[in-house]
């Protein structure tokens, strides 16, 4: 059973800080990973992919991944209170065709 | 520039009737997947189609869901006999190509009485 693990939180951060947000998968052959960002009530937003090891940096958000470790992550930095949400993480698999998601980490962003 | 569009928003039925939900995928995109979420959960996939066809249906239930995607027209979510488990909030997303980034649909919040 392929799986995607999320700390579901809440996680708080005070205004400005740095969130950490964490994430682990199952299975070796995934290749390709998601962070998604979902408001309540509204449908999940992409905000960042990364496919190689390392780090991705975009704006104020940079994705880390250790494919030795399974292990992907989200740094948030400068937080805003409009960055209160739920991140979803997400594994794609080659071959087996459909991304699994994790069920998410609550951030709240403390003005 | 439409992005995923689902249809209808919201979406209410009877316990025993049937729900019909469409997805029409980004312009471009032949690759759709159904995702449901209920109330405080994650998303969980259901279903992954191309034009025609189903690839992987490993999160469907096995009776009164099924989907399509044809030819011509929207992709379908139907699911028959409708109970109070299935009320929950149905996302489609589509993508270019398998394994890449997929986009979603606002979603169809279907509440069965």
């Amino acid at each position: 059973q392929k799986e995607v693990e999320q700390n579901s939180g809440p996680l708080s951060v005070p205004e400005g800080a740095i969130a950490s947000l964490n994430c682990t998968y199952s299975d070796r052959g995934s290749q390709s990973f998601f962070w998604y960002r979902q408001y309540s009530g509204k449908s999940p937003e992409l905000i960042m992919f990364i496919y190689s090891n390392g780090d991705k940096e975009d704006g104020r958000f940079t994705a880390q991944l250790n494919k030795a470790s399974q292990y992907v992550s989200l740094l948030i930095r400068d937080s805003q209170p409009s960055d209160s949400a739920t991140y979803l993480c997400a594994a794609g698999y080659t071959g087996g065709f459909k991304t699994i998601f994790g069920a998410g980490t609550r951030l709240f962003v403390k003005a | 520039n439409a992005g995923v569009m689902q249809n209808p928003r919201h979406l209410v039925r009877r316990r025993g009737q049937e729900a019909r939900l469409r997805c029409s995928p980004m312009k471009g995109h032949s690759h759709v997947y159904w995702y449901r979420q209920l109330p405080e959960e994650g998303l969980k996939f259901m279903v992954y189609l191309q034009k025609e066809n189903i690839i992987d249906e490993s999160g469907m239930p096995k009776e009164r869901f099924s989907a399509e995607f044809p030819k011509e027209g929207p992709s379908i979510l139907r699911i028959q006999q409708v109970v109070r488990g299935d009320s929950a909030a149905y996302f489609c997303a589509s993508s270019s190509r398998e394994n890449t980034e997929a986009f979603f649909g606002q979603g169809t919040r279907l509440t069965v009485v």
